[in-house]
């Protein structure tokens, strides 16, 4: 599976749009990009994924590149709730359901 | 609706003590299964899954076993503990028809090992 980076942290102003980007330099044209977030003592939470194109969902935007070499995930309107771990994953289509968590970004929503 | 419960909560072991952690699933049928391991500060670390009753994939050697008696239960075992066994143990659940693989995480088991 294709490796990922993440920064380790980033902050963001309560209301505002958070940001949050990962480098997967080695995806190939089989791999879909996964974000899931952790928040606090709980287990991981799906957010979006995505292929080649731009996805909305209710929680948040995925922008992945033309190359597809990396993508950010956008919370329009970050809260405090949203503080939490947020992991950018790949995997490919086919194959083994599994995912491989790296370190992730710990993103801090101030008020 | 489906849901995921998995027991205990939080247990507190002696070295050299037996395991035993449950994880079953409701709502669905023939889900994949999995297993993941959160050291203290670190990431989420695959441990087994399964993709029926009796398959078992191991993805790291360790102490630890699993096993899935029935299609909605999962089981993760050690006979004897370590120290570094220590974490929060989450159990996940696929559907395996999906082309893409939203898990679903249940509410964990925090493990500490004395």
């Amino acid at each position: 599976d294709a490796k990922t980076t993440q920064p380790t942290s980033m902050d963001c102003a309560e209301g505002r749009a958070a940001n949050l980007p990962c480098n997967h330099s080695t995806i190939s044209g089989n791999e879909y990009v996964y974000w899931y977030r952790q928040i606090h003592s709980q287990g991981p939470q799906y957010i979006i994924h995505g292929l080649k194109n731009n996805e909305t969902n209710e929680m948040a935007s995925l922008i992945i590149t033309e190359d597809r070499k990396s993508s950010t995930l956008i919370l329009p309107h970050a809260t405090l709730r949203d503080t939490a771990v947020y992991y950018c994953i790949v995997r490919p289509i086919q194959g083994a359901q599994k995912l491989v968590f790296g370190q992730g970004t710990r993103l801090t929503i101030n008020p | 609706s489906q849901t995921i419960h998995q027991w205990p909560a939080t247990l507190v072991q002696p070295v050299g003590s037996p395991l035993s952690l449950e994880c079953t699933v409701e709502g669905t049928s023939n889900p994949n299964l999995y297993w993941y391991r959160q050291a203290a500060g670190r990431g989420l670390q695959l441990l087994f899954y399964s993709v029926g009753i009796g398959q078992i994939s191991s993805e790291v050697p360790q102490n630890l076993s699993a096993s899935r008696p029935q299609d909605r239960q999962f089981i993760l075992s050690s006979k004897k503990l370590l120290l570094s066994d220590s974490g929060f143990y989450l159990c996940a659940w696929s559907v395996p028809s999906r082309h893409y693989n939203e898990q679903f995480f249940g509410p964990g088991t925090r493990l500490t090992v004395l």
